[in-house]
Formats: structure tokens, C-alpha cells, sequence
């Protein structure tokens, strides 16, 4: 089944303390990106990555680092994650083509950041 | 990208179908319409996605006006399950995928039994 799969679905951590939400797709996906979504700011993009070793910031990159050393998997790292990272965040995925291409949604990380 | 205007919420019965609305009046020439919906706190989901003609799927019909400032996804035979806050994105074509959607407020669409 073709799909993207965070992890964990639901933590709940310390200020300061590093952590890493995991994303992984299996279809082959050239483009993934991160997005997080907080009541009244709707979806927002963190990072996006066109292929191995490239990425590039999204519209709230602050506080977060990614890395694509395979095309499958592009983890969310928060070197030190403060209150206001506490969120709800989504992986996506998306085949390069331009035409006719439909996102593919991570069924979400709830983060609270204490 | 394009800014769109949907309105906030709207109640279907069920049954019957839903038309949700969105304007996008500086919509440019290269420009796509997508449609996402979100239930709850899942991820979004992609319903359907249409340059200037009209385009139907299993889930949902796309209607674009002739001079594309605007369209309406309906759902056919609406049920419980499709509750949920839909977005109408604009995007070029390079952008109407995971490298960058900008999703807007959505409609809060709710099936009433």
C-alpha cells in the first residue's frame, strides 16, 4: 500500500532536549516536505526537499533542521524544541512530474513541547 | 501562488450533494485548481485537481468557470464520512505538490444526518 508513516504519532517532551519526527515513504517519491499546523494558522510549510541532499526552507523554518540522505526518508529535527514547537506536523510526498501530481500526506505527528 | 476565498462553513444533508465554492480571481494562466480535504486532525487528503476544464473522479466533480476565477467541487451523494474542512488551493504546476502547497483557512463542511 503506497504510503507515508510518521513517527511517533503523538510525543511529548521537555524544552531542550533534542528530538526527531521520522518520515518515511514508499513510492518512490522524489519530493517531500514538512509542514506544521496550529489552530487559526492553518497548514505551514517548514522544509521541502526536491531529491537527495536537497533541500530548502519553507515559510517557517526556524528552529528545525532536515536532511535527505535517502529518497525514502526525510526526518524533522528539533535541535532544541521550545513551547512554541508544540504542534501538529505532517510529512509529504510527491513524484516530480509536474502534471497531474497529488500530494501524499503523513497521517501526522501531535507534538507538545513542555 | 494565487490567493483563494472560501467561505467558512457550510452544512450538507446527507445524501445530497455538496457544493463548495471558491474564488480566485488573480488566478494566472498556468495555474492549477487542487482540492484537499482534511477530517479531523488526519492528514490531508487530495480530492481532485483541474486546469480550465471540468474534471470528475470516484470522490468529487471540479467546475471551473470559463474565465477561471473561480469553481466548485461537488460531491456528488454526500455521507457522514465526508465531514470534514476542504481547501481549494492554487498552484502552478511545479508547486501543486508536495514541494510547495499553500493551503488557505478551508470550508468546514458538515453532513448532517
Amino acid at each position: 500500500e503506497a504510503q507515508v508513516t510518521q513517527n511517533p504519532r503523538y510525543l511529548i517532551t521537555v524544552t531542550g532536549k533534542k528530538l526527531t519526527v521520522t518520515c518515511s515513504q514508499n513510492m518512490n517519491h522524489e519530493y517531500m516536505s514538512w509542514y506544521r499546523q496550529d489552530p487559526g494558522l492553518g497548514l505551514r510549510q517548514i522544509y521541502y526537499s526536491m531529491n537527495v541532499e536537497v533541500t530548502d526552507k519553507g515559510d517557517v523554518p526556524e528552529g528545525y533542521k532536515v536532511s535527505r540522505k535517502e529518497k525514502r526518508n526525510f526526518p524533522l529535527i528539533l535541535e532544541s524544541p521550545s513551547p512554541n514547537q508544540t504542534s501538529l506536523y505532517f510529512c509529504a510526498s510527491s513524484p516530480r512530474q509536474t502534471m497531474n501530481t497529488e500530494a501524499f500526506f503523513g497521517q501526522g505527528t501531535r507534538l507538545t513541547v513542555v | 501562488d494565487a490567493k483563494t476565498t472560501q467561505p467558512p462553513s457550510m452544512d450538507c444533508a446527507e445524501g445530497r450533494a455538496a457544493n463548495l465554492p471558491c474564488n480566485h480571481s488573480t488566478i494566472s494562466g498556468n495555474e492549477y485548481v487542487y482540492w484537499y480535504r482534511q477530517i479531523h486532525s488526519q492528514g490531508p487528503q487530495y480530492i481532485i485537481h483541474g486546469l480550465k476544464n471540468n474534471e470528475t473522479n470516484e470522490m468529487a466533480s471540479l467546475i471551473i468557470t470559463e474565465d477561471r476565477k473561480s469553481s466548485t467541487l461537488i460531491l456528488p451523494h454526500a455521507t457522514l464520512r465526508d465531514t470534514a474542512v476542504y481547501y481549494c488551493i492554487v498552484s502552478s504546476p511545479y508547486s501543486g505538490s508536495a514541494r510547495q502547497l499553500t493551503f488557505g483557512s478551508g470550508t468546514q463542511l458538515t453532513v448532517l444526518p
